[in-house]
């Protein structure tokens, strides 16, 4: 079955800090591939996404593309502040019935 | 669009007991999924339905689980003879007929502990 592996965290940065956090996947056929984001408190919301491979998909100044040579999809974003700290979840999907595979999950803290 | 809402939001019950949860998706959503999250972990996949139509069950849901979605709208997911194990975040999703690119909508999860 399909699988998602994302870089262990938690990951602690410094606003303005550069960030990358690995995705890779396996899946049979071409899965879509997202990233969900998830606030303390609040439930997961869709941060970015990308249907086909060369695909980037941004938002609120993260970046990721669908590279399917190297089946991953890294998330980016040139600099980070403190309300981006959350849980960060890269999933695939879209080949059976479009249910999601996820990560496990990155916990991300920004220190002013 | 008020999104998807799922009650209650916290169910603490003592093991043995039974439990059941209910989603209610964005309207004219036609897929609904249901997800079990654990601590640390991210959410896993349990079951699927495509208006009425429960499509897909997952190798995790015991018989011990149930889910409807009756009229093809609200959802509900029934835990009979609750375990310990079973303590975790239920999330519903929906999302409209399908489409490559079709993201889901979560709603904000109803936490289980058994005690």
């Amino acid at each position: 079955g399909d699988s998602v592996t994302q870089m262990e965290g938690p990951v602690t940065l410094s606003e303005e800090a550069f960030l990358t956090i690995n995705c890779t996947y396996t899946a049979t056929g071409y899965p879509s591939l997202f990233w969900y984001v998830q606030y303390p408190g609040e439930g997961l919301q869709l941060l970015l996404k990308a249907t086909k491979a060369d695909d980037k998909g941004s938002n609120k100044g993260f970046e990721a593309t669908y590279r399917k040579e190297t089946t991953s999809f890294h998330l980016e974003k040139g600099s980070v502040q403190v309300s981006d700290s959350a849980v960060y979840f890269c999933s695939a999907g879209g080949t059976s019935y479009g249910k999601l595979t996820f990560g496990q999950g990155t916990i991300l803290t920004v220190h002013p | 669009d008020t999104g998807v809402s799922q009650n209650p939001r916290h169910k603490i019950t003592k093991r043995g007991q039974n439990v059941t949860f209910r989603c209610d998706p964005i309207s004219e959503h036609n897929r609904l999924y249901w997800y079990r999250q654990t601590l640390g972990q991210g959410p896993e996949f349990l079951t699927y339905f495509q208006n009425e139509a429960q499509l897909e069950k997952s190798r995790l849901l015991s018989d011990r689980f149930s889910a409807e979605r009756p009229k093809g709208s609200f959802s509900t997911l029934e835990i009979q003879r609750t375990e310990q194990g079973d303590s975790a975040m239920y999330l519903c999703a929906s999302s409209p007929p399908f489409r490559a690119g079709n993201e889901q909508f979560f709603g904000p999860g109803t936490r289980l502990t058994v005690l």
